[in-house]
């Protein structure tokens, strides 16, 4: 298995307070990804990033950043975090050509 | 934007029986994977398809590439419960991004 993580892994929260997930890999992949998985959508892609400080949006950003300063930590941050951000959010690593693999996610919910 | 549409979103059979999943879209990709993920767990990849009309096995699953790039297929031969999961199909696109379908959820009953 790729070396991913995430934390939290669970986090609730309330409407309106700023969140900040994390994604560490031990892998040295070039390419990570933040996505949400919610019923009926699939995966859905936040935002991306092709190395340290190098990042782009994806097709669901509105609401969303995210920083990379070293190859092995991705951060999502949701500045002011919405009931409709409710989700459980996916982290994953790539190198080569569609080969993407994904941490455990975070379940987060905004009451 | 790339659009995959999964069919069926729900798939429940008996041990033994056979099974196919689609992957359909009106735009041509790069490569195709195929995932499985069970609940509370991330996506794990069983195979990618990068060749028009390439056909993958891995054990009982067979994978297919439609010629023109746009759909696979994966069929799984004598399904069991084992193979109880999410299974979803994804296109590779530009920047190493990946389009996923919605998903089919599939249950092998004893």
């Amino acid at each position: 298995d790729a070396g991913i993580t995430q934390s939290p892994r669970h986090k609730v929260t309330e409407t309106g307070t700023p969140v900040t997930l994390r994604c560490h890999q031990t892998e040295n992949h070039r390419y990570m990804y933040w996505y949400r998985q919610d019923p009926g959508h699939g995966l859905r892609l936040i935002h991306y990033s092709y190395g340290v400080k190098d990042t782009d949006k994806g097709e669901v950003s509105d609401g969303y950043s995210v920083s990379r300063s070293k190859t092995e930590d991705f951060l999502l941050t949701l500045e002011s975090a919405t009931s409709s951000q409710t989700s459980v959010y996916f982290c994953a690593i790539s190198e080569s050509e569609g080969k993407q693999y994904f941490g455990p996610g975070t379940r987060l919910t905004v009451t | 934007t790339q659009l995959l549409e999964q069919s069926p979103q729900f798939l429940s059979i008996q041990e033994g029986e056979n099974l196919t999943v689609y992957c359909n879209s009106s735009s041509v990709f790069s490569s195709l994977q195929w995932y499985r993920q069970e609940p509370g767990e991330g996506p794990v990849l069983l195979v990618t398809v990068v060749t028009g009309g390439e056909v993958k096995k891995l054990k009982r699953l067979t994978f297919q590439f439609g010629d023109a790039r746009k759909d696979s297929s994966l069929h799984i031969t004598a399904a069991q419960p084992g193979d109880t999961g999410l299974y979803l199909c994804a296109g590779g696109g530009s920047a190493r991004q990946l389009t996923f379908g919605s998903g089919t959820q599939l249950t092998v009953l004893p």
